[in-house]
């Protein structure tokens, strides 16, 4: 099946900083990274997600890059806010009966004032 | 806005117990899923749903057993709770089709003692 690693587990960086998350996956058949940001206390919503027929995709502050070729895909925060500090979950995806989700491991991002 | 609610928000149960965890989800998802969250293990897949009576396992469906009567409901038993299946558990909903932004629910934190 497939494996998702995420680094670094946590992360510190000064307001204003850039922050960057990196994960790899094993299985080449996957065709779908989402990044899901999770505040104390809720559920996980998702921030921003790109298909594998795509290298880049930006939102505002936050852009996802993937590289097929070696299989990783990287979340990319730019002029961080306190606000952005979460736990940050990248994830990929096959289909199937529905689109299952394999989540890394999860990157604990703190935004210091 | 898509809203997925799930039963309890902390539960404690005894070694043996059958326990039940419920979600519903109110935008009329087809696709409905049940994760444990573990501290550096991210999320893992345990059940999902894709229609009404419509279930396969996951990653990590050993111990668990899931129910969908209803298309907004998902229900997630543990038919003899141990002390290993102390976690968060997640439910989320995606309306399938070319849609795959999954919906979570804040939580459950089950103890088993």
């Amino acid at each position: 099946g497939e494996n998702v690693e995420q680094h670094p587990s946590t992360l510190s960086v000064q307001e204003g900083d850039s922050a960057v998350i990196k994960c790899t996956y094993s299985d080449s058949a996957s065709n779908y990274f989402p990044w899901y940001k999770q505040e104390l206390g809720k559920g996980p919503q998702l921030i921003i997600d790109i298909r594998s027929n795509v290298g880049e995709k930006k939102d505002q502050r936050i852009a996802v890059t993937l590289n097929k070729t070696a299989k990783h895909f990287s979340l990319h925060i730019t002029e961080t806010q306190p606000e952005d500090s979460a736990v940050y979950f990248c994830a990929a995806s096959r289909y199937g009966s529905a689109r299952q989700l394999t989540f890394g491991s999860g990157t604990q991002l703190t935004v210091l004032p | 806005d898509v809203k997925v609610t799930q039963s309890s928000r902390y539960l404690v149960k005894r070694t043996g117990e059958k326990v039940f965890l419920e979600c519903v989800q109110d935008m009329d998802h087809e696709n409905m899923f049940w994760y444990r969250q573990d501290p550096g293990l991210g999320l893992r897949l345990i059940y999902f749903s894709y229609d009404v009576k419509m279930k396969e396992k996951g990653d990590i469906p050993e111990g668990y057993s899931v129910s969908r009567e209803k298309k907004e409901r998902f229900s997630l038993i543990l038919e003899s709770a141990s002390t290993n299946q102390t976690s968060m558990y997640l439910c989320a909903s995606t309306p399938g089709g070319s849609t795959d932004t999954q919906y979570f629910g804040p939580g459950t934190r089950l103890t088993v003692l």
